[in-house]
């Protein structure tokens, strides 16, 4: 059975940082891409990150670009997001998803959930 | 605003089709066969109906089926059942820098 365990949210300051973890299990790790995507308070989903399953293509969307960093470790099936410079707009439910193919250059769909980490942002 | 324009609700009786649209331009729905759909039920995580604009993945009942033409794509749900009832987001790749565009999401009611 597949899983995915986010963990590392909470409320932050604004300006500070976080970093979330995903633990996966249930499938070839290394055999897939993997995304962070987030959903604000009675909002929609957005696309934060999505990494290749070598690492070797990353990105980003632009609202976060140059603030988070995503990053696995495949020795250990787990997918990071270090968030940096965190304003108010974060604030959200972070779910981490796998993805059906190893690559980001196409497809981009996401076949298995976790249950989410939450993130606040606020003074 | 949202990259990928849906409608905010439709509502259809049970046995009823409805068809939720997904609208994008050519920079992501109408140039790439990479739409997926997902149905969101309240307090839990997204589960995806649909990839590659008209694929289910297994396990998605057939009443399920998607399409596209020209810069929308649509989700068609068939024979609607009580259980349907949920939010519906499709999301596309996108040749922007923003490698993934969602739409606002569309909130189904059986009636």
């Amino acid at each position: 059975e597949v899983q995915l365990v986010e963990s590392g949210g909470g409320l932050v300051q604004p300006g500070r940082s976080l970093r979330l973890s995903c633990a996966a299990s249930g499938f070839t790790f290394d055999d897939y891409a993997m995304h962070w995507v987030r959903q604000a308070p009675g909002k929609g989903l957005e696309w934060v990150s999505g990494i290749s399953w070598n690492s070797g293509s990353i990105g980003y969307a632009d609202s976060v670009k140059g603030r988070f960093t995503i990053s696995r470790d495949n020795a250990k099936n787990s997918l990071y997001l270090q968030m940096n410079s965190l304003r108010a707009e974060d604030t959200a439910l972070y779910y981490c998803a796998k993805d059906i193919s190893a690559g980001l250059g196409g497809g981009m769909s996401f076949d298995y959930w976790g249950q989410g980490t939450l993130v606040t942002v606020s003074s | 605003q949202s990259a990928l324009t849906q409608p905010a609700s439709v509502s259809g009786s049970p046995g009823q089709s409805i068809t939720i649209s997904c609208t994008g331009t050519s920079s992501d729905v109408g140039g790439y066969n990479y739409v997926s759909w997902y149905q969101q039920h309240p307090g839990k995580a997204p589960k995806l109906m649909i990839y590659e604009v008209s694929n289910r993945p297994s396990g998605v009942p057939d009443r399920f089926s998607g399409s596209k033409s020209g810069n929308t794509a649509s989700l068609t749900i068939s024979g609607l059942q009580a259980e349907d009832e949920a939010d519906y987001y499709c999301s596309s790749y996108t040749s922007s820098s923003t490698l993934v565009v969602f739409g606002g999401g569309t909130k189904l009611t059986v009636l």
